[in-house]
């Protein structure tokens, strides 16, 4: 079955320091990948998606992730992070039928 | 194009009363999702519908949950005889064409909270 693993529960970094969100999935063909960001009572916005082609992805508010199939990893990714990223990001796999499998999410603290 | 629209954006009911929420997707989008995420977790699927045919629904949509999109625009997802369970934020989404390609659009949710 289709899975998705965020290892880290929460993740504190200072402001201006660069950031890295651990994302590894479970899937049985060429996944299509996803990382979404959610501000507290929210919905989810997409950040970047991976479909195929080339394993950089550049997506909104400066963030870019790299998918690794060999280590079956997403990891998400910033240069410099800002008070206002703070939040809960997810990854989510997609899966046969459309719906996407969410990751349980890493909730970002930013520390001034 | 104002985004999707759920209502309301909470609700308190008590054990054993019915609840019903309401989805406006994206116009022009012809298929549409319901999530629960409770707290703690990442969004689990519930259904979903391309225009007025719910074509999927997960193992976690008892008998007690409905959902229909009469017209192929707004949905409504109904939980009969509420349990404390059934507590959690209720997201919808909306797509074009054929996600994931294109990723979603979700609405801010319905906060459901039974006492």
């Amino acid at each position: 079955a289709q899975s998705v693993t965020q290892p880290d529960i929460h993740i504190t970094v200072s402001e201006g320091a660069s950031l890295e969100l651990r994302c590894n999935y479970s899937y049985g063909a060429t996944p299509y990948l996803f990382w979404y960001v959610q501000s507290p009572g929210q919905g989810l916005q997409l950040l970047l998606k991976y479909f195929s082609g080339d394993t950089l992805v550049q997506g909104i508010k400066g963030f870019e992730a790299e998918f690794k199939r060999s280590q079956s990893s997403f990891n998400l990714r910033k240069p410099s992070v800002h008070w206002s990223d703070a939040a809960e990001y997810f990854c989510a796999v997609g899966e046969y039928g459309n719906k996407l499998v969410f990751g349980a999410g890493t909730i970002l603290r930013v520390k001034s | 194009d104002t985004g999707v629209s759920q209502d309301p954006r909470h609700k308190i009911t008590k054990r054993g009363q019915n609840v019903t929420f309401r989805c406006d997707p994206i116009s022009e989008h012809n298929r549409l999702y319901w999530y629960r995420q409770t707290l703690g977790q990442g969004p689990e699927f519930l259904t979903y519908f391309q225009n007025e045919a719910q074509l999927e629904k997960s193992r976690l949509l008892s008998d007690r949950f409905s959902a229909e999109r009469p017209k192929g625009s707004f949905s409504t997802l109904e939980i009969q005889r509420t349990e404390q369970g059934d507590s959690a934020m209720y997201l919808c989404a909306s797509s074009t064409r054929q996600a994931p390609h294109y990723g979603y659009t979700f609405g801010s949710g319905t906060r459901l909270t039974v006492v």
